[in-house]
């Protein structure tokens, strides 16, 4: 039981191009959600999913997609990737609304 | 909007002291509160959350926090600080479908 596990760990863009970071979970929750933390900030939420094939905006969803073609997979994309992008990414997952929320590692992304 | 607001950024306590932590928070109803610990280059831990009955609620690692609707606040507190509490501590409320972070608190254990 792995638990969220996120792709990749770490990676380096420049400004413009494109990249997917995955999110994996093996515990059959329903509720995922993609996060960014910056400093003094918090974690914001930028997208989550109620169900598989299902997505919904967060409080910072501009310039992200995501898709949930399996329920246990979470994608999030970066069409053109920008400075302001430059984050740590959490991933995370819940059997329900209300209740705990089990996160990733984090995936550190630079934009150049 | 609901929003969380935890008023100290920095926290050094020597080890041994008691601790307390502090979150406020804004939600028009009866909230569902967290408290999560990141430690360096990790992932967030739940250390403990309410939802309703008691208001003071235990949670791993010695760490309690007290749901106070009238101050809408859910502090969290240990007695005995030790140095591998030291991390960075949010709390969050959830507001349906998400939850709403405060910008953290990071805490230094002094020997």
């Amino acid at each position: 039981n792995a638990g969220v596990t996120q792709t990749p760990k770490f990676r380096v863009l420049k400004t413009g191009q494109s990249m997917t970071l995955l999110c994996a979970q093996d515990m059959n929750h329903e509720y995922m959600y993609w996060y960014r933390q910056d400093p003094g900030m918090g974690l914001r939420l930028i997208h989550y999913s109620v169900g598989e094939g299902t997505t919904a905006k967060g409080e910072v969803p501009d310039g992200y997609n995501v898709s949930r073609l399996k329920k246990q997979n979470f994608l999030l994309g970066l069409e053109s990737a920008a400075p302001s992008q430059t984050s740590v990414y959490f991933c995370a997952s819940s059997p329900d609304r209300g209740l705990m929320q089990f996160f990733g590692p984090g995936t550190r992304l630079t934009v150049l | 909007a609901q929003s969380v607001t935890q008023p100290d950024i920095h926290i050094t306590v020597s080890e041994g002291a008691s601790l307390e932590l502090r979150c406020n928070y804004s939600y028009g109803a009866t909230p569902y509160l967290f408290w999560y610990v990141q430690s360096p280059g990790q992932g967030l831990q739940l250390l403990l959350k309410y939802f309703s009955g008691d208001t003071l609620v235990q949670g791993i690692k010695g760490f309690e926090a007290e749901f106070k609707r009238s101050q809408s606040s859910f502090n969290l507190r240990k007695p005995s600080v030790h140095w591998s509490d030291a991390a960075e501590y949010f709390c969050a409320v959830d507001s349906g479908n998400m939850l709403t972070f405060g910008g953290g608190t990071r805490l230094m254990v002094k020997p």
